[in-house]
């Protein structure tokens, strides 16, 4: 079974905290993506990464960073917490095809910044 | 860029009633065409997919048909379920990038 592993499911950090969110795939895909999503909002592209090192900002990337060192793994860094990053944040990964293939999703992080 | 425009919810529908939840989108190039289900308390799954214009995907009842001339790829079932109550997302994907709506929530009823 393919597998895309978010390190929590539940988070509460306080104002100013970095925030760390980590997430594994086992399915040897190149693409990897964090977004989050909100009531009324969907899913918002935060960042994408279609290579170990690479990065590209999606749509919302103020406030956020990432990391790919490896091709399995893909963390998302809130520098400093702030109360509107208040969020579920979902991690996807996928392949990279002309055209476009499938995304595999985790199971979401709740977080709370209090 | 892309942009994928979905109906607002919620849906409320009887169980066995029709289903029909519209999705068009704008995109660069070629894209592939989801449907994501989100069960309560759950990450997104893909319901369905179409590659290329005509295609028809389906999957457990529903089916979504890629039509290019009027780019839209709208989700239909002809008889729902009280399990079919979820949030669905219509998403379009390039060979990097995927691009959501804002998702349509569905609850039937008895």
């Amino acid at each position: 079974d393919v597998k895309v592993t978010q390190s929590s499911r539940y988070l509460v950090k306080r104002t100013g905290e970095k925030v760390f969110l980590e997430c594994v795939q086992d399915m040897d895909h190149e693409n990897m993506f964090w977004y989050r999503q909100d009531p009324g909002l969907g899913l918002r592209l935060i960042y994408f990464s279609y290579d170990v090192k690479m990065k590209e900002k999606g749509d919302i990337p103020e406030g956020y960073s990432v990391s790919r060192e490896k091709k399995e793994r893909f963390s998302l860094i809130l520098e400093s917490a702030s109360t509107n990053q208040t969020s579920m944040y979902l991690c996807a990964s996928s392949l990279r095809k002309t055209g476009g293939t499938e995304a595999f999703f985790g199971q979401g992080t709740r977080l709370t910044v209090v | 860029g892309n942009s994928v425009t979905q109906m607002e919810g919620p849906v409320t529908l009887s169980e066995e009633a029709f289903l029909t939840i519209n999705c068009t989108y704008t995109a660069t190039g070629y894209p592939s065409l989801f449907w994501y289900v989100q069960y309560p308390g759950e990450g997104l799954q893909l319901l369905l997919k179409a590659t290329k214009a005509d295609d028809k995907g389906s999957n457990k009842g529903f089916e979504a048909t890629y039509r290019k001339e009027t780019t839209s790829f709208h989700l239909e079932k002809g008889s729902v379920q009280v399990s079919d109550s979820a949030v669905y997302f219509c998403a379009i994907g390039t060979a990097s990038k995927l691009t959501f709506g804002t998702g349509t929530r569905l609850q039937v009823t008895l």
